[in-house]
């Protein structure tokens, strides 16, 4: 069964230092992957995603995310971490089997704390 | 452009007692779905729906929950009789297009959190 697995359940980095949120996804195909950040008392919204070409997408607010097929991974990065970054982060991926097209499996969730 | 609308934003209820949702996708988006994330969990998906037509509800618990999107715009999901174990966030998504447009995004709206006493 489709799955997506984000191992670090909390991550703490100081502002403007790099970040990395790790991961792993487990799909028969060509998966279709999303990154999906939510701050309190909002909703998700959607960071990036990918569904083929280039394994280097260019999401908002500075994120990027590399697709790597060999570790089935999906790592969001970002160079240069604001305060505002702050939230909880979700990777997520299509689940197009089973006649449940569109269907998104998501994480368990990174929740990201940014020191001053 | 006007997001995806929920309301309640919360909602305290006890065991036993009804309590319903409301969702206003995306104007023009066709596909509407309603997502459960548990307190430390990704959002699992309850039910989906292309235009006015349930198309995937095989995780919705069928005995006590219900859901409806007349005239194939607004939803409502519906939980009676509530159990403690209902408390989560219930999140509701719109995306543009119909099923096997698999490349949609969905649009997340800001969620109703519902605690059951």
């Amino acid at each position: 069964a489709q799955s997506v697995t984000q191992p670090d359940i909390h991550i703490t980095v100081s502002e403007g230092a790099s970040l990395e949120l790790r991961c792993n996804y487990s799909y028969g195909a060509t998966p279709y992957l999303f990154w999906y950040v939510q701050s309190p008392g909002q909703g998700l919204q959607l960071l990036l995603k990918y569904f083929s070409g280039d394994t280097l997408v260019q999401g908002i607010k500075g994120f990027e995310a590399e697709f790597k097929r060999s570790q089935s991974s999906f790592n969001l990065r970002k160079p240069s971490v604001h305060w505002s970054d702050a939230a909880e982060y979700f990777c997520a991926v299509a689940d197009l089997y089973g006649g449940a097209t569109n269907k998104l499996i998501f994480g368990t969730g990174t929740l990201l704390a940014v020191q001053p | 452009e006007a997001g995806v609308v929920q309301s309640p934003r919360y909602k305290i209820i006890e065991k036993k007692q009804p309590v319903a949702f409301w969702c206003n996708p995306i104007s023009g988006h066709n596909t509407l779905y309603w997502y459960r994330q548990n307190l430390g969990q990704g959002p699992e998906l309850l039910i989906r729906y292309e235009n006015e037509e349930a198309v995937d509800d095989s995780q919705l618990p069928k005995d006590r929950f219900s859901a409806e999107r007349l005239k194939g715009v607004d939803s409502t999901l519906k939980i009676q009789p509530a159990e403690l174990g209902d408390s989560a966030v219930y999140l509701c998504a719109s995306s543009p297009g119909i099923a096997g447009m698999s490349t949609d995004t969905q649009y997340f709206g800001p969620g109703t959190r519902l605690t059951v006493l």
